[in-house]
């Protein structure tokens, strides 16, 4: 069965105290890892998409890797407004269709 | 702008009652997907469609239908058989399956289904 394991489950960081966030699979046929970020009470946000085992993406402050059984989202001196769920999704083949399948997500909080 | 919008925002249902959450979008995406976020659970998919007039179970249909009678618009129905309702649910679309998908799928902004 595929899974998703994000950890860890929440992440308190002081402002401009650099970490990162882990993304774990087990899925066959992966075609493609998504990053989204949600803050609360609203939808999912789209960051980055990756497909290729050393494939990288960067969006300010924020960089995604991917490995052949993880991805890491690398965040770079965060600031307040980082503060959001963070969800990883995996998306795979299921009878014929791409089915996308999410992670319970990082809670990020950044302290001033 | 192209989206997806959700309604209603906040939705109260009473014991026994059947509600219908809308979702409509206008990016000419061919699929479309629901999903029920709880806390700590993550998003679990309820029911996806590739293509007008289709549609497939996920890991948690029952209690739920949908239908896809136009491109743009796939509604969710809770019924009464759905005995633990109370969540966050979430529409979702993308390009068809079997594409490179480079932006990932396009989230609405979610309806908050509460039982009364």
């Amino acid at each position: 069965e595929d899974q998703v394991t994000q950890s860890p489950e929440a992440l308190r960081l002081q402002e401009g105290e650099s970490s990162s966030l882990n993304c774990s699979y087990t899925v066959s046929g992966l075609r493609g890892l998504f990053w989204y970020r949600q803050d609360p009470g609203k939808g999912p946000e789209f960051l980055f998409t990756l497909y290729s085992a050393g494939e990288e993406k960067e969006k300010e402050r924020l960089k995604a890797t991917l490995t052949k059984k993880e991805s890491f989202l690398h965040i770079t001196a965060p600031k307040p407004e980082d503060s959001a769920t963070y969800l990883c999704a995996v998306q795979a083949i299921l009878g014929g269709s791409y089915i996308p399948t999410f992670g319970r997500g990082t809670s990020l909080i950044v302290h001033p | 702008d192209g989206g997806i919008t959700q309604s209603p925002k906040y939705l109260f249902r009473k014991e026994g009652q059947n509600v219908t959450l809308s979702c409509e979008q206008n990016l000419n995406h061919d699929a479309m997907y629901w999903y029920r976020q709880d806390p700590g659970q993550g998003l679990r998919l309820i029911y996806y469609s590739q293509i007008v007039n289709d549609f497939q179970k996920g890991d948690i249909a029952e209690g739920y239908s949908v239908s896809r009678e136009k491109k743009e618009s796939f509604p969710l129905t809770v019924t009464s058989a759905q005995k633990n309702p109370t969540a966050f649910y979430l529409c979702a679309s993308s390009i068809r399956g079997g594409q490179r998908i480079n932006y990932g799928y396009t989230f609405g902004s979610g309806t908050r289904l509460t039982v009364v």
